[in-house]
């Protein structure tokens, strides 16, 4: 069964521009988390998602956004690229907020 | 003050140590969890407990819910275990997001 699938790994965009990260979940898990994690610390909690609802956000700007789509995958939005946007992206799925969390390999930006 | 601390930040030990993560936090929880970070970023988790201990091949993990403590011991370490340790608490609630520490990185030498 396939794990927690991340897209794209890396990429690279210029300060300004606009990106779209994309997860799919582990089949079966309708909770999808977004995480940022900034070189040298632990991630931050960015969105979570349950039952393509917002079930809860993180203390980020108005320029990331995300959703939830009816097969359970998962974009997160970032508008107006700034150069402290760069970061490993991570995304994590379970079947549901009260359960374990497993992790996909991460989207790491870099704005430049 | 972070709501999560995690000590020591760095640990090296040689092979064949017992290892011993420690972590408390400052918040109300519904659960705490250890995961693994390995270079590259892939991150696993290993434990999520709210009491007592769990015990998985050479990892054990503890939480004292009164005192707010965790601890992730490795028995017998080895090479491959080097890696950054998280600890990680879901909040009460809805959403149940995760808040991490800052990670131990270990270092185990042959």
């Amino acid at each position: 069964d396939a794990g927690v699938t991340q897209s794209p790994t890396h990429l690279i965009k210029t300060r300004g521009q606009q990106v779209t990260l994309r997860c799919s979940p582990i089949s079966g898990h309708k909770s999808v988390s977004w995480y940022q994690q900034v070189l040298g610390q632990g991630p931050q909690f960015i969105f979570q998602y349950y039952e393509k609802e917002e079930r809860g956000r993180g203390n980020f700007p108005d320029r990331f956004s995300a959703r939830q789509f009816p097969n359970y995958s998962s974009e997160l939005n970032v508008n107006a690229l700034l150069l402290g946007d760069s970061a490993l992206y991570l995304c994590a799925s379970s079947f549901s907020p009260n359960y374990g969390y497993t992790f996909g390999s991460g989207t790491r930006l870099t704005v430049v | 003050k972070n709501e999560v601390e995690q000590s020591p930040q760095n640990l090296t030990a040689q092979e064949g140590e017992f290892i011993t993560i420690n972590c408390s936090y400052s918040v109300g929880i519904s659960a705490l969890h250890w995961l693994q970070q390995h270079p590259g970023g892939g991150i696993v988790s290993l434990f999520m407990l709210s009491s007592g201990k769990k015990k998985h091949g050479r990892l054990i993990a503890t939480i004292n819910i009164q005192e707010k403590h965790s601890s992730l011991h490795i028995t017998a370490s080895h090479p491959r275990d080097s890696a950054v340790y998280i600890c990680a608490v879901s909040a009460p609630g809805s959403a149940r997001q995760l808040t991490f520490g800052s990670g131990t990185q270990l270092t185990v030498l042959p």
